[in-house]
């Protein structure tokens, strides 16, 4: 069964780095997401991107953020000077049209900022 | 405001039983999604069920189900004869607009389900 792969698993990174986290959508989705979870906390929307823009961001998605297709199979997140407030589980998502059209999560990357 | 309320933070269910997770949603659109997901310990989010606003049918899955009221606002979801393994924090979502792919899924806040042996 296809799935959403992400890449690392688990990051521990110091306070002030840059941080990329990957993402290989599933291969025939077109609409991708990123979404973080603090631990213990609910899961929050980050990002969404589509046609090689951002579709809808929230308002966690600062400049601190941003995010590519450098090619035709990876997705990446980056996060430029991480604060301590950064820790948190971060999801890569993608989704298909057609019924339902139900967003299908990655295992998840761990980003501990120390 | 909420637009998706999970009012159980936690239960604890006896192995074989069926469980209900309640799920209450806002929403003025026509159109939208509703999704249950599951969490274990390990993290990762399984996508379980969906039920679409215009589907007349409760949505199944296997021993999933999803109660849905339109007219409530309500999408619980019911797991029968639970297993050790349903034990794992439990999210409802919705994403309006269910034509439009690229909307966002919004979580609850989550139910923690335990199933004691």
């Amino acid at each position: 069964e296809p799935e959403v792969t992400q890449t690392p698993s688990h990051q521990v990174t110091q306070m002030g780095q840059e941080v990329i986290l990957r993402c290989v959508p599933i291969s025939n989705h077109l609409y991708f997401y990123w979404y973080r979870q603090i631990l213990g906390q609910k899961v929050e929307f980050l990002v969404s991107f589509y046609n090689n823009e951002i579709s809808e961001k929230s308002e966690i998605f600062d400049d601190q953020f941003s995010v590519e297709r450098p090619d035709g199979s990876n997705f990446t997140l980056k996060i430029r000077s991480t604060k301590l407030e950064d820790s948190a589980m971060y999801f890569c998502a993608s989704s298909n049209t057609g019924p339902g059209n139900t967003i299908y999560f990655g295992e998840g990357s761990w980003l501990t900022v120390v | 405001a909420q637009k998706i309320t999970q009012t159980q933070p936690g239960m604890f269910v006896q192995e074989k039983e069926a469980v209900t997770l309640d799920c209450t949603y806002d929403t003025s659109d026509q159109s939208y999604g509703l999704f249950w997901y599951k969490q274990p310990s390990s993290g990762e989010m399984i996508f379980l069920i969906y039920q679409g606003s215009y589907d007349e049918q409760n949505a199944t899955e296997g021993r999933y189900s999803l109660n849905f009221q339109k007219a409530r606002k309500s999408a619980n979801l019911v797991i029968s004869a639970s297993q050790l393994g349903d034990s794992a924090m439990y999210f409802c979502a919705m994403r309006e607009g269910e034509s439009s792919s690229a909307s966002k899924i919004i979580f609850g806040s989550g139910t923690r389900l335990s199933i004691r042996p």
